[in-house]
């Protein structure tokens, strides 16, 4: 079935670094893929979205293309900020909409 | 904005006993979700409904659960007989054509 692999956590970095988290996906359609943040304590927020293959989705600085050539919706940002700490969930929806989501990676961004 | 609303935000019940967990979906969406995250775990699909009635549902939806759409507004995830590994983060959501808009969850504990 469907399924998305994204990079383990958790990651570490100081403040103004280069993030990348990685996320790969494995699916017989042509799903729309996501990134959905989850800050302490609290419930998903929708980060960023592609529903096909070569868009660009972003958001507060964040992007990820979606790359059908290497089942791939890495996640980026230039520069982070102690308030991008959180949980990030990589996800993909398919026909069905039913959303699968990856097993998170924590992010912890340091001053 | 519209948003999807779940009550209670936390509910603490005894092993055996059954547990309503409510949603209130946007108004206009069809598709509804259940989704649970055990703690430090990855979300993790339950149902999908769809025109009163089960759409899909994954295998960790036994027989112990059950959801009713009561009254053309709210969504309920029933719980009849709760165990312990039930504890964990239940989280509705509604969907449009593309993107599932996520409640900000409902954390129960069985003790």
């Amino acid at each position: 079935g469907d399924s998305v692999t994204q990079m383990e956590g958790p990651v570490t970095l100081s403040e103004e670094a280069f993030l990348t988290i990685n996320c790969t996906y494995t699916a017989t359609g042509y799903p729309s893929l996501f990134w959905y943040v989850q800050y302490p304590g609290e419930g998903l927020q929708l980060l960023l979205k592609a529903t096909k293959a070569d868009d660009k989705g972003s958001n507060k600085g964040f992007e990820a293309t979606y790359r059908k050539e290497t089942t791939s919706f890495h996640l980026e940002k230039g520069s982070v900020q102690v308030s991008d700490s959180a949980v990030y969930f990589c996800a993909l929806s398919d026909q069905d909409n039913d959303m699968r989501f990856g097993a998170g990676t924590r992010l912890t961004v340091k001053p | 904005e519209p948003e999807v609303t779940q009550t209670p935000s936390h509910q603490v019940t005894q092993m055996g006993q059954e547990v309503i967990l409510r949603c209130v979906p946007i108004s206009n969406h069809l598709y509804f979700y259940w989704y649970r995250q055990i703690l430090g775990q990855k979300v993790e699909f339950l149902v999908s409904f769809y025109n009163n009635e089960i759409s899909e549902k994954s295998e960790i939806f036994d027989d112990q659960f059950s959801v009713e759409r009561p009254d053309g507004s709210n969504f309920t995830l029933k719980i009849r007989s709760t165990k312990l590994e039930d504890s964990a983060m239940y989280f509705c959501a509604s969907r449009t054509v593309y993107e599932q808009y996520f409640g900000p969850g409902t954390r129960l504990t069985v003790t």
